[in-house]
């Protein structure tokens, strides 16, 4: 079993929806939970990070963490064309120069005019 | 700010020869930088862990007489893939992370390197 698990897609959504995507994780270790964007042959970019469990929110994406239930999920309001990109999510144990992001397999996101 | 740059961006290469990879923190000096590679619609997989000055630390499976890594200053960090053949071929991503931040150290993701070997 993966550590993080992260449905790959691909998604493909209508301009002005609302986009859900989730992960799930099995390490209880993880306290950092961090949204990347990959667009393709990029580098991924950070766009959130939260850490344990709770809600943040920075202008339309919101990232929400329930340890509980080790659920990820990160929520695009009225999304654009622009938003396609591969999503990945990640979690770290801790902070510290030797600790170690586990990424999931990715999301691709397509928003379509 | 926290800028990382990656060159090249892309090299093709015969069967047989190695190729050095720079990645670079241009605003930040990076006291940890990693190195990842990526399979086309598959995840990042860590290869090695380096810090400034003292040797990388390989993740299980990953031959480090093959991907030499050499983090010579906080600002620069190679890998060298040595006698490089076709299945090495793929996206090589470097991180570094800006450990003077004081409340979370992420990592910053430079553009990624292409590497296609013939």
């Amino acid at each position: 079993q993966k550590e993080v698990e992260q449905d790959p897609g691909p998604l493909s959504v209508p301009e002005g929806a609302i986009v859900s995507l989730n992960c799930t994780y099995s390490n209880s270790a993880f306290q950092y939970f961090m949204w990347y964007r990959q667009y393709s042959r990029k580098g991924p970019e950070l766009l959130m990070y939260t850490y344990s469990s709770g809600n943040k929110e920075d202008g339309r994406f919101t990232a929400q963490v329930d340890k509980s239930s080790k659920y990820i999920s990160l929520f695009i309001r009225d999304s654009q064309p622009s938003d396609s990109a591969t999503y990945l999510c990640a979690a770290q144990r801790g902070t510290g120069g030797g600790n170690k992001l586990t990424f999931g397999t990715g999301t691709q996101l397509k928003v379509e005019l | 700010g926290a800028v990382v740059s990656q060159h090249p961006s892309w090299v093709i290469c015969k069967s047989g020869t190695s190729v050095k990879i720079e990645c670079r923190s241009l605003d930040f000096q990076a006291t940890t930088m990693f190195w990842y590679r990526q399979f086309p619609k598959q995840s990042l997989m860590l290869m090695a862990t380096s810090n400034e000055g003292s040797k990388a630390t390989y993740e299980q499976g990953v031959e480090k007489d093959k991907f030499l890594i050499n983090h010579a200053s906080l600002t620069l960090s190679t890998l060298t893939v040595t006698s490089a053949h076709p299945e090495d071929s793929s996206f090589y991503i470097c991180s570094a992370r800006d450990g003077s931040r004081p409340t979370f150290d992420t990592q910053y993701f430079g553009p990624g390197t292409r590497l296609t070997v013939l």
